[in-house]
């Protein structure tokens, strides 16, 4: 129940195109729903991050959208760009501590 | 100026021996946390301190023992290395009461068990 399951687990996406990772939860207790970006050789670092009283959130390029009922979230980078190549980890937090998933290699090719 | 700095970067030993990793975070946050990062990129919560009280302890071996001599360090020490400690560990910090779990990571210590 404390898991979170984060599909693909890899993706290659053309340079423009739209980059979509999915993530799905079991416990609705969870408060808080961050994506993380890590690039190699480098920690996570905080993308965008939303609350499940909220169906959608934008920043920029990245947009995160968030189904209560299905307890699933998604990512949705657009027009992506090589420099977007790295590590999205979704997670799902109760009060105390982060549950990442399993992470998705994304490769944006020019 | 790194926010949450570990050190070192890069830590090869020997099976058998006993190594430590220094974290500091200078955001002025009072909890942090050690993760690790398997070979397939899993990131696991190890422990977190909130205010040098232990808070968080996942199912973690006791040869590993994190110590917290203020609100702003947090250092792992692991006694009688195995190959399986290989990983990649993660320090990262947060400050509690804000409504947002925001944690900020540092770049990583590579451990390579031989």
């Amino acid at each position: 129940q404390q898991q979170v399951k984060q599909s693909p687990q890899s993706l290659i996406v053309q340079k423009g195109g739209i980059s979509i990772i999915n993530c799905a939860y079991e416990n609705t207790a969870f408060d808080y729903f961050p994506w993380y970006q890590q690039f190699p050789g480098k920690g996570p670092a905080l993308l965008i991050a939303i609350r499940p009283d909220v169906s959608e959130k934008k920043e920029g390029r990245f947009t995160i959208s968030f189904n209560k009922s299905a307890k699933q979230f998604s990512l949705h980078i657009m027009d992506s760009q090589p420099g977007d190549s790295a590590t999205y980890f979704c997670a799902a937090s109760n009060p105390d501590k982060l549950i990442f998933g399993t992470g998705t290699r994304l490769q944006v090719f020019p | 100026d790194t926010a949450v700095s570990q050190t070192p970067k890069y830590l090869v030993t020997q099976m058998g021996n006993d190594k430590s990793i220094k974290c500091e975070q200078n955001l002025g946050h009072d909890t942090m946390y050690w993760y690790k990062q398997d070979s397939k990129k899993f990131l696991k919560i190890m422990f977190s301190y909130n205010n040098k009280e232990l808070i968080i302890n996942e199912t973690v071996p006791n040869r590993f023992s994190p110590k917290s001599p203020d609100k702003a360090h947090l250092n792992l020490h692991i006694n009688s290395l195995e190959l399986g400690d290989s990983a990649v560990y993660f320090c990262a910090s947060s400050q509690e009461g804000t409504g947002w779990n925001i944690q900020y990571f540092g770049a990583g210590t590579r451990l390579s068990v031989l």
